[in-house]
């Protein structure tokens, strides 16, 4: 149990084109999802907070305008790039947050590699 | 606001041999900790994690951890390393709102 997957795994997009990638929970409900990226050879850097039915919360220094959050049901978060440049290529990591015994715990994608041309 | 330290960028050890990951972790209050492998392009696997009790943590794959109060570390061991186990590990602790801060990284490299 508590698998998640992304689509697409690999994307190529033109700079100034937007770019959606999604984030599932297959066999569980998942109220909060965390959206992360990482640059290669370093940690993951939280993006944001990704909470059904509300807007999310932003980290500092993420711009909330152009990495556009949407948690529209229990088992689906899409992170959309908007006006992708170069500098937005990374790999981004979705998790999904479990309960387990009163504590909590996150469940990661297997991530998504956006190369902006 | 919680901090992880790696101090280890990269290790290379023996098949076969014992091997140990350093994590030093900086947190107010009682730490959730976990330690995550992730294989080159892939996402991060949960190897164990500590929330209280028996300070010593057994995982998948062989792993074990040992979390110790007075030196603020959870260091991650395995008494005989794989070649499957080449990999990158982190260090992460818990703060509030359930996020996770990373440590940068042990790049692990098995020599055969």
């Amino acid at each position: 149990g508590a698998v998640v997957s992304q689509h697409p795994s690999r994307v190529i997009c033109k700079s100034g084109t937007s770019v959606k990638i999604e984030c599932r929970s297959l066999d569980f409900q998942a109220t909060t999802m965390f959206w992360y990226r990482q640059f290669p050879k370093q940690s993951l850097m939280l993006m944001a907070t990704s909470n059904e039915g509300s807007k999310a919360t932003y980290e500092q220094g993420v711009e909330k305008d152009k990495f556009l959050i949407n948690h529209a049901s229990l088992t689906l978060s899409t992170l959309t790039v908007t006006s992708a440049h170069p500098e937005d290529s990374s790999f981004y990591i979705c998790s999904a947050r479990v309960e387990r015994q009163g504590l909590f715990e996150q469940y990661f994608g297997p991530g998504t590699r956006l190369t902006v041309t | 606001a919680q901090s992880v330290t790696q101090p280890d960028i990269h290790i290379t050890v023996s098949e076969g041999a014992s091997l140990e990951l350093r994590c030093n972790y900086s947190y107010g209050a009682t730490p959730y900790l976990f330690w995550y492998v992730q294989s080159p392009g892939q996402g991060l696997q949960l190897l164990l994690k500590y929330f209280s009790g028996d300070t010593l943590v057994q995982g998948i794959k062989g792993f074990e951890a040992e979390f110790k109060r007075s030196q603020s570390s959870f260091n991650l061991r395995k008494p005989s390393v794989h070649w499957s186990d080449a990999a990158e590990y982190f260090c992460a602790v818990e703060g509030g709102g359930n996020k996770l801060t990373f440590g940068t990284g042990t790049q692990l490299k098995v020599e055969l």
